[in-house]
């Protein structure tokens, strides 16, 4: 079946660093992904999307491309905050939904 | 817009319990999932439901089982409950016709089992 594999954290980081959450997939065909973040006792939220091979997803400064060759979709953001501390999931879904593990992430002011 | 709503959004049973969980899906969406999130672990896929019935299910046990109302509400029932159950029950809703796109997740239930 389709697997996840995240960045493992947890990622701490100083406010307006550049941050990198790595992410990689398996799966059979050309399945839609997703990050979505979930803060403290909270449900998770979409943070961006993309459905096709080189679609560029992006969100609030947040920005990840679908790179079929590669099987990566990775988080980046040029300028974190500290409202960016969460943990961070990657997922893949062709109607259901497989995560990675998570990726805690810490910004100190 | 109503966006996922869960009950209740707390939980304490003891072992061999059962309980029901509750979920109603956004606004306009037909399907609902449901994912179990371990302490510091992503969610697992639990199962989906569409057209009141189970459509695609994870790696749950058959103590794992579920409902799809005509209003598209949804409830999952856990029987006999284990320790290791203790988790955040998650509910997410779509649309049928939009299978790969994004899923809406609620708050979540807290279940702690004792």
């Amino acid at each position: 079946g389709d697997s996840v594999t995240q960045m493992e954290g947890p990622v701490t980081l100083s406010e307006e660093a550049f941050l990198t959450i790595n992410c990689t997939y398996t799966a059979t065909g050309y399945p839609s992904l997703f990050w979505y973040v979930q803060y403290p006792g909270e449900g998770l939220q979409l943070l961006l999307k993309a459905t096709k091979a080189d679609d560029k997803g992006s969100n609030k400064g947040f920005e990840a491309t679908y790179r079929k060759e590669t099987t990566s979709f990775h988080l980046e953001k040029g300028s974190v905050q500290v409202s960016d501390s969460a943990v961070y999931f990657c997922g893949t879904s062709y109607g259901k939904l497989t995560f990675g593990q998570g990726t805690i992430l810490t910004v100190h002011p | 817009d109503a966006g996922v709503t869960q009950s209740p959004t707390h939980l304490i049973k003891t072992r061999g319990q059962q309980v029901t969980l509750r979920c109603s899906p956004k606004s306009g969406h037909d399907t609902v999932s449901w994912y179990q999130q371990a302490l510091g672990q992503g969610p697992q896929f639990i199962f989906q439901y569409y057209e009141e019935e189970e459509r695609q299910r994870g790696n749950f046990p058959d103590r794992f089982s579920g409902h799809q109302f005509p209003n598209y509400s949804s409830e999952l029932n856990v029987n006999a409950l284990l320790l290791g159950d203790s988790a955040l029950y998650l509910c997410a809703s779509s649309l049928e016709a939009e299978r790969r796109e994004t899923q809406y997740f609620g708050p979540g239930t807290r279940l702690l089992v004792l």
